[in-house]
């Protein structure tokens, strides 16, 4: 079964500065990847995805990811972080072929004005 | 158009009894998926249908159990509930079975367990 790690559960930056979230994944077979955002009060949407193809994914506001096979991570990054990307973020795994998804604890980010 | 629609969205219940949470997809999708959302766990897959067969099935114990109707609808049942059935349960829907995880989810029903 697919396991995903996801480090520094709280982050705590200031608008303008720089995330990268880290997520690593164990499978050793084919996967896709993908990030979730919750906002406070509301569901689980989806950031971005990759399934195949460039590795360096662009999502919604800004964000994107990068997928490195060797490494088996999946870190998403955003240059510049607004006060409105205070949110919970979590990567997720499934193996190709399995709609099953596992998902990593989660990293708690709180942009400060 | 409407999302991931779930019902009810809080439930308060005592230990031992049985619960029923209920799932309404996005309009024309097929495959409907639930999670267990806890803060010690994380979000845990219970199981998915597509087309009212069960397809994959998480590592939960028999109490949990769920099914889905010939118009995408599903339900999902707890029985015996324990103090640590309480959490967040959500449901998400895509539009086919290939569609590899790109879900839609809902807002989650809040169960607790008295």
């Amino acid at each position: 079964a697919q396991s995903v790690s996801q480090h520094n559960h709280h982050v705590i930056l200031s608008e303008a500065a720089s995330l990268e979230l880290g997520c690593n994944y164990s499978y050793g077979g084919t996967v896709n990847l993908f990030w979730y955002v919750q906002y406070p009060g509301q569901h689980l949407q989806l950031l971005l995805k990759y399934f195949s193809g460039d590795p360096l994914v662009k999502g919604i506001k800004g964000f994107e990811a990068e997928f490195i096979k060797s490494k088996f991570s999946f870190n998403l990054r955003k240059p510049s972080v607004q006060w409105s990307d205070t949110a919970e973020y979590f990567c997720a795994v499934n193996a190709r072929g399995n709609n099953r998804l596992a998902f990593g604890k989660g990293n708690q980010v709180v942009v400060i004005p | 158009k409407a999302g991931v629609t779930q019902t009810p969205r809080y439930l308060i219940k005592t230990r031992g009894q049985q619960v029923t949470l209920s799932c309404s997809p996005i309009s024309g999708h097929r495959s409907v998926s639930w999670y267990q959302q806890t803060p010690g766990q994380g979000l845990q897959f219970l199981f998915e249908y597509f087309s009212e067969t069960q397809r994959n099935k998480g590592n939960f114990p028999g109490r949990f159990s769920g099914r889905q109707f010939s118009n995408s609808r599903s339900e999902m049942n707890v029985s015996t509930l324990e103090l640590g059935d309480s959490a967040l349960y959500l449901c998400a829907s895509s539009l086919d079975w290939d569609r590899q995880g790109s879900y839609t989810f809902g807002s989650g029903t809040r169960l607790t367990v008295v």
